[in-house]
């Protein structure tokens, strides 16, 4: 099975930062990757397909990035309604598999 | 509009079963695979399984295998994930999410880009 690795686990950042979060996994998966957003008490949102596709309307300061093992997701300004917990999914096969997570906060 | 409404939450006692339901609205039903992903509280997200509603097939997470049924009744645009044998630490909330194919010139990439809102489940003596 594919193991999906996010770095960091959580980070701290300011209102107007640019973030990056990363995504390994255990083997290529070409770019069958997607990035989703989750707030407490709510399902996950979609931001990312096929690595680097932004999702209908999620905001342009979010984009993707990567192919094979190495993914990254971006934030280009961070905005208050971007502290939430972020997660990648690879769907390059079965089983399927997310991350363990990233966790944004405010600093 | 698109959505997936799920059952309401559940409390079970270990050893019972849970069935979870996942209603379709707003698109055709058996056009896109349906998902199945559990969160317990606190933690991330783990995938259980998939199906395709027009074919019927379908596949499960290796941990799951034996335990998990997913189904679906199309008459209903409705999709279902049964698990058996609960035990404490299947308490989570439960999660349905539609799965459509984005194809480039090369590749075809899939995406869960409807979730329902989540079924609790509790198991406890």
């Amino acid at each position: 099975d594919i193991q999906m690795t996010q770095s960091p686990s959580s980070l701290s950042a300011s209102v107007g930062d640019r973030v990056t979060i990363t995504c390994r996994a255990s083997q290529s998966i070409g770019k069958y990757l997607s990035w989703y957003q989750q707030k407490p008490g709510k399902a996950p949102k979609l931001l990312i397909f096929a690595a680097s596709t932004l999702q209908s309307g999620v905001p342009s300061r979010f984009s993707g990035s990567g192919s094979g093992t190495d993914f990254s997701l971006s934030i280009s300004s961070l905005q208050a309604e971007d502290f939430a917990t972020y997660y990648c999914l690879q769907t390059y096969t079965s089983p399927r598999a997310f991350g363990q997570g990233t966790r944004l906060d405010i600093k | 509009q698109v959505q997936l409404v799920q059952s309401g939450a559940e409390v079970k006692k270990p050893g019972a079963s849970v069935k979870v339901s996942c209603k379709a609205s707003g698109y055709t039903f058996t056009s896109y695979d349906v998902n199945w992903v559990r969160q317990a509280s606190g933690q991330g997200l783990e995938w259980m399984g998939w199906m395709n509603p027009r074919s019927g097939q379908k596949g499960y997470t290796q941990k799951f295998q034996g335990r998990v049924t997913v189904t679906g009744d199309n008459s209903i645009s409705t999709a279902y994930m049964e698990l058996s044998s609960l035990r404490p630490d299947d308490t989570a909330v439960y999660y349905c999410a539609r799965v459509p194919t984005y194809c480039s010139d090369t590749s075809c990439y899939a995406s869960f880009d409807v979730w329902g809102q989540g079924t609790t489940v509790t198991v406890s003596s």
